[in-house]
């Protein structure tokens, strides 16, 4: 089992440009969270997925960002026209199942830098 | 929504010494609460967590307590070592038809030798 894998490690975008983050989740897992880290801040909920639906995307900003996570393939955190403010680390998440309490492991995040 | 508060935001022992650091949270359908781990430029790593039908659980130098009527909970490190030093943070999870983890602001521990 690989563990939540994420893509790319690090990413530098131009102000304006789009940012496309993957996370691939632990085999069996078809629950993703995203959450965004600012340097020296915690851990902020952005959007809870399940495989081809958006459970929860109470975090989510309204306007640039859209997250999916279809049938086959990784989630997808997507950002567009990316401004200086969006600079920070995405970590992906991944649990089993819903409806019971079971631990969620991260992936080693994506360091986004706007410049 | 839920709401996770973390206390200390910063906190600095000395090596051998305990640190403990404290959470409440405000939904009281609440009942999974786990702490992670992160160290510098790394991800978050669970250590430790506890369900609402116990109090209280160890795993060697570390415990957590549960009080439900307060809504809080506290992470207990003993003994603590060099490399205890990292962010910590606590975690509620909301039932509400979707599990989803609200965390606390995280507590920056630092063990001096």
């Amino acid at each position: 089992n690989a563990g939540v894998m994420q893509n790319p490690r690090h990413l530098v975008r131009r102000r304006g440009q789009e940012a496309r983050l993957r996370c691939s989740p632990m085999k069996g897992h078809s629950h993703v969270y995203w959450y965004r880290q600012l340097p020296e801040e915690g851990l902020k909920f952005m959007v809870y997925l399940q495989k081809e639906n958006i459970i929860d995307e109470s975090g989510m900003p309204k306007e640039r960002f859209s997250a999916e996570f279809p049938k086959e393939g990784p989630s997808i955190l997507r950002i567009q026209q990316v401004v200086r403010g969006d600079s920070a680390a995405y970590f992906c998440a991944s649990s089993p199942s819903w409806g019971r309490n079971t631990e969620a492991f991260f992936g080693q995040g994506t360091r986004l830098t706007v410049v | 929504g839920e709401n996770v508060e973390q206390h200390p935001s910063t906190l600095s022992v000395q090596e051998g010494d305990s640190a403990v650091i404290k959470c409440t949270y405000s939904d009281s359908a609440s009942n999974y609460f786990p702490w992670y781990k992160q160290e510098l430029g790394k991800r978050p790593q669970l250590i430790i967590d506890i369900r609402s039908n116990v109090g209280e659980k160890k795993d060697q130098r570390i415990a957590v307590t549960l009080n439900k009527t307060a809504k809080h909970f506290s992470l207990h490190i003993t003994e603590t070592q060099p490399e205890d030093s990292a962010v910590y943070f606590c975690a509620a999870q909301i039932i509400q038809g979707a599990q989803k983890l609200v965390f606390g602001q995280g507590t920056r521990l630092t063990i001096n030798p």
